[in-house]
């Protein structure tokens, strides 16, 4: 079955350290993956996504994706936290079929302590 | 401003009386989406329209029904609600509901069944 896993419930970094937040995969065909983040009370926001091409993707507010096939990873990385991120981030996948249809990660919570 | 909006933001009532929510974006996106977000905040596709269409329709009760008079709306009724309704629905909408694009949400109607 296609599947995407983030295995922390939870990260916690302090402010000005880098941080990861770290998802794994599981797709029949090449994988077309994605990261949202979720500030409380409000809808997912687009992060970045991987689709094909280099393998390290930038995305919004400093973020970015390493996409490690081998691995079968998609981890999501900051070179500098701020306590702004602390939010909670979901890793996405779309299957194979062109049907637009998500699958999403169980979210992992960040907190960016000052 | 452009967005994917829900009305209404809260949804308080009492079990197996019927409800609706309205979605509309002016993205002037193809293709629209209901997610249910549990209390573990786990995210779950329900439905997806691409031009009025019906493209997905997940393991859903019969209870709750989809309507798109256009493109731009996405309807979602409730019938006979359930305690175990009680959950944040989110509405989307993507540009061609491709397998690479973003999805843009909505902030989530609470639903809270007593």
């Amino acid at each position: 079955a296609q599947s995407v896993a983030q295995p922390e419930d939870q990260v916690k970094v302090a402010e000005g350290n880098p941080l990861t937040v770290k998802c794994t995969y599981s797709v029949s065909g090449n994988p077309y993956l994605f990261w949202y983040v979720q500030y409380p009370n409000r809808g997912l926001q687009f992060l970045l996504k991987y689709i094909t091409g280099d393998n390290l993707v930038k995305g919004s507010y400093g973020f970015e994706a390493e996409f490690n096939k081998s691995q079968t990873s998609f981890h999501l990385k900051k070179p500098s936290a701020l306590v702004s991120d602390s939010a909670l981030y979901f890793c996405a996948v779309h299957l194979s079929s062109n049907t637009g249809k998500l699958i999403f990660g169980q979210g992992t919570t960040l907190q960016v302590k000052p | 401003d452009t967005a994917v909006s829900q009305t209404p933001k809260y949804l308080v009532t009492q079990m197996g009386n019927d409800k609706s929510i309205k979605c509309e974006q002016n993205l002037g996106h193809d293709t629209m989406y209901w997610y249910k977000q549990d209390s573990k905040k786990f995210l779950k596709i329900m439905f997806s329209y691409n031009n009025k269409e019906l493209i997905i329709n997940e393991t859903v009760p019969n209870r709750f029904s989809p309507k798109s008079p256009d493109k731009a709306h996405l309807n979602l009724h409730i019938n006979s609600l359930e305690l175990g309704d009680s959950a944040v629905y989110f509405c989307a909408s993507s540009p061609r509901g491709g397998r690479w694009d973003e999805q843009f949400f909505g902030p989530g109607t609470r639903l809270t069944v007593l």
